[in-house]
């Protein structure tokens, strides 16, 4: 059965710190992952990796894909409050649909 | 920046009526997608629409969803006889050939109860 993992579930930090998060996948036909920022309703595009070691990177953010080891991670530096979000990761699986299996989310909760 | 736009934001309908979610995708977009994510649950694959049928659906996407494109810009998912275990947020996302560098752009959902 494909499957992505994210963890941690959840993470509450102080502004400034730095977070990662983790998703892990066993999917087939792998196109690609995406990861998506979900605020309050609409999952907002962050970023979508393709090749493995190529770090993708916008501002604080950025994103780095292991294709042998099934596994990416979202980094986040300098925290802000507006940074509080849920975080997804969701894997593009190749072939007529492309269509997005996603992972339960990691709630970030950034303090002041 | 495109959007895709969803109506209603907020349905609710009693169990066994009928429900239309209504979509307007990137206009330029090829690939359509309804997804759903049941509160405190993942985002879950529904169904997805290129070239103007059905590419793919999920088991969830049983005889009582219908999708329809009638006119080109609307993307419509029909729910015949609603039940409980509907009530979800629905979520319409369109991809076009710029995909690989911007993603999927999903719209803000309608958040569907069932009373």
């Amino acid at each position: 059965e494909d499957k992505v993992v994210q963890s941690p579930l959840s993470l509450v930090v102080h502004e400034g710190d730095t977070v990662t998060l983790n998703c892990s996948y066993e999917v087939t036909n792998f196109r690609s992952l995406l990861w998506y920022k979900q605020e309050k309703k609409a999952p907002t595009f962050l970023f979508m990796l393709t090749s493995s070691g190529i770090e993708k990177k916008s501002g604080r953010l950025s994103s780095i894909l292991d294709k042998k080891e099934l596994f990416s991670i979202l980094n986040i530096t300098a925290t802000q409050t507006g940074d509080s979000a849920v975080y997804l990761c969701a894997v593009e699986q190749g072939g007529a649909t492309n269509k997005l299996i996603f992972g339960t989310g990691t709630l970030l909760a950034v303090q002041p | 920046e495109p959007e895709v736009t969803q109506t209603p934001s907020h349905q609710v309908t009693q169990m066994g009526q009928e429900v239309i979610l209504r979509c307007v995708p990137i206009s330029n977009h090829l690939y359509f997608y309804w997804y759903r994510q049941i509160l405190g649950q993942k985002v879950e694959f529904l169904v997805s629409f290129y070239n103007n049928e059905i590419s793919e659906k999920s088991e969830i996407f049983d005889d009582q969803f219908s999708v329809e494109r009638p006119d080109g810009s609307n993307f419509t998912l029909k729910i015949r006889s609603t039940k409980l275990e509907d009530s979800a947020m629905y979520f319409c996302a369109s991809g076009g050939r710029d995909r690989g560098i911007r993603g999927y752009t999903f719209g803000s959902g309608t958040r569907l109860t069932v009373v």
